[in-house]
């Protein structure tokens, strides 16, 4: 079974700083790969999705994430933390099938704070 | 583009009870998905509908059911209530134009608590 491996339920850093949330999956056939953010008492709001082609993927908000085979990771970046970055991100993976399994399996999920 | 709406917004029960609640899709969208995020467990899948059948269940006893209407509206029912239950419940819409790379969209949730 698929799993995902967020290292670090809480990261925190200083505004203006390097964004750096890890993320790793396990599977032999590269899943599909996302990342969500959720503010508090809201729903879930994709920043960004790795299905083919391109490893590095750029998102919403100027986030962006390497897909690496070889690491088995797909970790997430932004060059300079905003203090509206504050939320709980949470990366998930589809595994790949032809038969389109829509179920995501998310990781425990980090919690970003922004210290000003 | 109307979002994910989820009815209620918040719920409180006793144990024993039942409870339905309610997502309406983005317009177009023929496939919801429900997920239950807690503390301990995170989010984890319940189960997909498309075109008002059950594609794919995670693994929740059978007290979890769901339905998808023609209009592609979606309840999830819970019977039996119990205190683990108290979650907040996502649901998400997607177009399954192209299987599982499609953007899944999520409500605001409903926030269950079971006393």
């Amino acid at each position: 079974a698929q799993s995902v491996t967020q290292l670090g339920s809480h990261v925190s850093v200083s505004e203006g700083a390097l964004v750096l949330l890890r993320c790793n999956y396990s599977s032999s056939v590269p899943p599909y790969l996302f990342w969500y953010v959720q503010y508090p008492n809201q729903g879930l709001q994709l920043l960004l999705k790795y299905t083919t082609g391109a490893t590095l993927v750029k998102g919403i908000n100027g986030f962006e994430a390497e897909f690496k085979k070889s690491e088995t990771s797909f970790h997430l970046t932004k060059p300079s933390a905003h203090m509206s970055d504050a939320a709980e991100y949470f990366c998930a993976v589809i595994p790949y099938s032809g038969a389109g399994s829509y179920q995501l399996t998310f990781g425990k999920g980090t919690k970003l704070s922004v210290i000003p | 583009k109307a979002g994910v709406t989820q009815t209620p917004r918040y719920l409180i029960k006793t144990r024993g009870q039942q409870v339905t609640l309610s997502c309406s899709p983005i317009s177009g969208h023929r496939s919801v998905s429900w997920y239950q995020q807690t503390p301990g467990q995170g989010l984890q899948f319940l189960f997909e509908y498309f075109s008002e059948t059950q594609r794919n269940k995670g693994n929740f006893p059978g007290r979890f059911s769901g339905r998808q209407f023609s209009n592609s509206r979606s309840e999830m029912n819970v019977s039996t209530l119990e205190l683990g239950d108290s979650a907040l419940y996502l649901c998400a819409s997607s177009q399954r134009a192209d299987t599982s790379t499609d953007t899944q969209y999520f409500g605001p949730g409903t926030r269950l608590t079971v006393l």
